[in-house]
């Protein structure tokens, strides 16, 4: 089965420095893909950005980006510049690929990330 | 478009009660689920439904029903409640997965159950 690990349950940064959050996962599947929720203090979910395990190109949007090493398992963000509307749980999520169950999402269990004005 | 939808947003149970939670959403996403989310445990996976008629058990099935009549809503129920089943509950929902591709899901706001 699949599994998502963050292994960082609490971070913090300084306002304006950058901040690296772990995440690995565990799969046989060769085609994949990989995301990060942001869910802040208002409890709504939301989509951070997203990887596609075929793509050898890491994402990015804006200041947000990820290292994705396929071969490790690992899919870390990088927050650049942080505010501090960024503080906030973070959630890495797996998805199989395409076809009926595989839709379902598979969350690690989040890292609380804090920004210091 | 209001997206995805979930109602109420806070309820208070007595143990052996029963309730639904409703979810819809207007986007004519096929693929709809289940989430609930507890402290330190992250958001795992109760029922999800892949078009109208169709669902099936997710990581945490037991102690909910489901059923998807419309493809706009997939509504929760939960038969017998108990004080394991105070958590945060998500409604998602994302385009069809059998088409492939990195299709987001997305969430409601949340419902905050608490059981007594």
């Amino acid at each position: 089965a699949q599994t998502v690990t963050q292994s960082q349950p609490e971070m913090s940064v300084q306002e304006a420095e950058t901040v690296t959050l772990s995440c690995t996962y565990d799969t046989s599947e060769s085609d994949y893909y990989l995301f990060w929720y942001k869910q802040p203090p208002s409890r709504q979910m939301i989509l951070v950005i997203r990887q596609e395990a075929y793509k050898q190109q890491n994402a990015t949007e804006n200041r947000f980006s990820v290292n994705f090493q396929k071969a490790a398992k690992s899919f870390s963000l990088k927050i650049s510049d942080s505010q501090l509307g960024d503080a906030a749980m973070y959630f890495c999520a797996y998805r199989p690929p395409s076809g009926g169950s595989q839709g379902n999402l598979i969350f690690g269990k989040g890292t609380k990330l804090s920004v210091k004005p | 478009n209001a997206g995805v939808t979930q109602t109420p947003k806070f309820q208070v149970l007595k143990t052996g009660q029963s309730m639904t939670l409703q979810c819809a959403q207007d986007m004519n996403h096929e693929y709809m689920s289940w989430y609930r989310q507890d402290p330190g445990m992250g958001l795992r996976l109760i029922h999800y439904s892949v078009g109208a008629g169709i669902t099936d058990q997710g990581e945490v099935p037991n102690g909910y029903n489901v059923s998807r009549s419309t493809t706009e809503d997939f509504p929760l129920r939960l038969l017998s409640a108990a004080p394991s089943q105070t958590s945060v509950y998500f409604c998602a929902s994302s385009y069809s997965v059998s088409a492939g591709g990195p299709w987001e899901q997305f969430f409601g706001p949340g419902t905050r159950l608490t059981v007594l």
